[in-house]
């Protein structure tokens, strides 16, 4: 079946440090696949995606590379920010279920000052 | 600027209460989302809509229905609430093809 595994959180870190989250899938064919981010006391909303194999998403420092060959999309950001301090998602829709989104747990990110 | 509304943030209810839980969305969204988000489990998908009166049971339906009289408003209720329903509802939409979801804020259900 279909599957997001995310790394265990929280992640904490100094502000201006480098952010990794590792993101692994299991899925048929080429799926899409999302980055979610979560604010506190807020709904999800979407932070990069991509499309295919080798497609860099990225938005407001974050990026993404859909590979493939290892069945990953990790999250990264080079300089993290106190105002980053959030819940991400990893997530992908199935080829065969376009609008269908399968979420990993979601890793808590905590910068601090 | 685009919404998805939850009518509520935080509902307090009794085991064995009928629980409704709505959701408006003023994007003329075909797609419409019930989730539940628990702590380490992510988001699980409860039921879906893809047109007025039209539903699909998702991962984890037991214990849920739905009802979409509209196009702008889904509803989730639980027809008799029990302690393990305690969890966050979050609500999303998206138009027909578009993989983009957008959700509301959600709503904090405790059951007692």
């Amino acid at each position: 079946g279909n599957s997001v595994t995310q790394m265990e959180g929280p992640v904490t870190l100094s502000e201006e440090a480098f952010l990794t989250i590792n993101c692994t899938y299991t899925a048929t064919g080429y799926p899409s696949l999302f980055w979610y981010v979560q604010y506190p006391g807020e709904g999800l909303q979407l932070l990069l995606k991509a499309t295919k194999a080798d497609d860099k998403g990225s938005n407001k420092g974050f990026e993404a590379t859909y590979r493939k060959e290892t069945t990953s999309f990790h999250l990264e950001k080079g300089s993290v920010q106190v105002s980053d301090s959030a819940v991400y998602f990893c997530a992908l829709t199935p080829m065969d279920s376009s609008y269908k989104l399968i979420f990993g747990s979601g890793t808590r990110l905590l910068v601090r000052p | 600027d685009v919404k998805v509304t939850q009518s509520s943030r935080y509902l307090v209810k009794r085991t064995g209460e009928k629980v409704f839980l709505e959701c408006v969305q003023d994007m003329d969204h075909e797609n419409m989302f019930w989730y539940r988000q628990d702590p380490g489990l992510g988001l699980r998908l409860i039921y879906f809509s893809y047109d007025v009166k039209m539903k699909e049971k998702g991962d984890i339906p037991e214990g849920y229905s739905v009802s979409r009289e509209k196009k702008e408003r889904f509803s989730l209720i639980l027809e008799s609430a029990s302690t393990n329903q305690t969890s966050m509802y979050l609500c999303a939409s998206t138009g027909r093809g578009d993989e983009k979801l957008f959700f509301g804020s959600g709503t904090q259900l405790s059951v007692l």
